[in-house]
């Protein structure tokens, strides 16, 4: 079967600190793994997206890698502010057959001021 | 530049009604998708359509139906809404398979 999961559930951090979000998935025959960020109420919000060929994807202060053979990505946040507060969800997609996009359960992140 | 929008935003049905949600997308996308999301348990695809003119079954499609309109619409249907089915749910689409994926805002829907 097909999952992503995502660790940890839940992160407080306090402001200024760099942080990493991990996720992991079962099927390396990935087309692409990408970041959301969701704010309380709202929809979601691409942050980035790492293709099956590439390593690592960045944007301002973040910055995700992708391990295909190890079935892992991350998403670094450096400095972070009260602002970065919000649930993170990977999402992969997976082509073959079924060319959907599959999600992590997210991690809810919260940066104290 | 409104790219994924859904309606309602917001519905509340008694059990046994029936309801369609709407969702369009004006970026010229191949591929649309449906998503409930629940506390807990992240989101789960329902149903998606590859392409103008296919369907195919995502990890819960029963109790819904959907229809590809045609390249810009695709709709979720409920025949006969249950408790269970209170969620959010999420319309996406993206080009193809390689490239991002938009969403868009939600739909708030309790069934009671």
């Amino acid at each position: 079967k097909q999952e992503v999961t995502q660790i940890p559930a839940a992160l407080s951090v306090p402001e200024g600190e760099n942080l990493v979000l991990n996720c992991s998935f079962t099927d390396s025959a990935i087309y692409n793994l990408q970041w959301f960020r969701q704010d309380p109420g709202k929809g979601l919000t691409s942050l980035l997206l790492i293709q099956s060929s590439q390593r690592e994807q960045t944007s301002g202060r973040l910055n995700a890698s992708l391990d295909k053979s190890s079935g892992r990505s991350t998403l670094y946040i450096a400095a972070s502010q009260p602002g970065d507060s919000a649930t993170y969800l990977c999402a992969v997609l997976y082509g073959g057959a079924t060319n959907k996009l599959i999600f992590g359960t997210g991690t809810l992140l919260a940066v104290q001021p | 530049n409104a790219g994924v929008t859904q309606t309602p935003k917001f519905q509340v049905l008694k059990t046994g009604q029936s309801m369609t949600l709407q969702c369009a997308q004006d970026m010229n996308h191949n591929s649309m998708y449906w998503y409930r999301q629940d506390p807990g348990m992240g989101l789960r695809l329902i149903y998606y359509s590859a392409s103008e003119g296919t369907t195919d079954k995502g990890e819960v499609p029963n109790g819904y139906n959907v229809s590809r309109l045609n390249k810009r619409e695709f709709s979720l249907r409920l025949e006969s809404a249950a408790p269970s089915q209170t969620s959010v749910y999420f319309c996406a689409s993206n080009w193809q398979a390689n490239t991002e994926a938009f969403f868009g805002q939600g739909t708030r829907l309790t069934v009671v």
